[in-house]
């Protein structure tokens, strides 16, 4: 059982270049979350999805995308990287839907540095 | 008005010592109650849960919640080295609010 897994754990990209972060949980979760981390900023909701095929936006979605695939995996796309989103990104995952009697479980994250 | 506030910190403390972190919060909705801890270069992981106002204790860790004040606590006694790291409470009703977490150091 691992839990949440983010890949990968580290990533440099140039302005204006793409990528997808990858996310999986294998606990049978309805909900999964896209965060990012920033030093006095705590932890901001971009997206999350309470169930698979459905997505919402969070806090901070500017400059972001996002696919279910299936109940297992949750992605997030950066379509043009900008240096504002050099930060750690988390996945996380819950039983149920967003808020309520509810606890989140948390990926390792992925540290991404856009130059 | 932010959700959630949490001071920041940082708090040193002596191994062996009493810890108290806090948070308010304003929204009277919130029913449940969470502590996270962080460990350097690592994701949260969920340390303790509450329903409601009351205690709760979980051998070194005890997580108050005092929802007339709109005020949780957590505390950890005879404090160690290991739980040198950020602790974050997070609440949710409706939504899911998370403080920007508090560092705590354990100097042996």
């Amino acid at each position: 059982n691992a839990g949440v897994t983010q890949t990968p754990k580290f990533q440099v990209l140039k302005t204006g270049q793409s990528m997808t972060l990858q996310c999986a949980q294998d606990m049978n979760h309805n909900s999964m979350y896209w965060y990012r981390q920033d030093p006095g900023m705590g932890l901001r909701l971009i997206y999350y999805s309470a169930s698979e095929g459905t997505t919402d936006k969070g806090e901070v979605p500017n400059g972001y995308n996002v696919s279910r695939l299936n109940k297992r995996e949750f992605s997030l796309r950066l379509e043009s990287a900008a240096p504002s989103q050099t930060s750690v990104y988390f996945c996380a995952s819950s039983e149920a839907k967003l808020g309520g009697t509810d606890t989140q479980y948390f990926g390792p994250g992925t540290r991404l540095t856009v130059l | 008005q932010k959700e959630v506030e949490q001071d920041p910190g940082p708090l040193s403390v002596p191994e062996g010592a009493i810890v108290s972190l806090n948070c308010t919060y304003s929204n009277s909705a919130f029913q449940y109650f969470m502590w996270y801890r962080q460990y350097s270069r690592k994701g949260p992981e969920l340390l303790m849960y509450t329903y409601s106002s009351g205690n709760k204790e979980d051998g070194r860790f005890t997580a108050q919640v005092d929802k007339s004040s709109k005020y949780i606590s957590l505390f950890i006694r005879d404090s160690q080295p290991s739980d040198s790291a950020t602790y974050l409470c997070a609440m949710s009703g409706n939504q899911f609010y998370f403080g920007t977490g508090t560092s705590l150091t354990v100097i042996p």
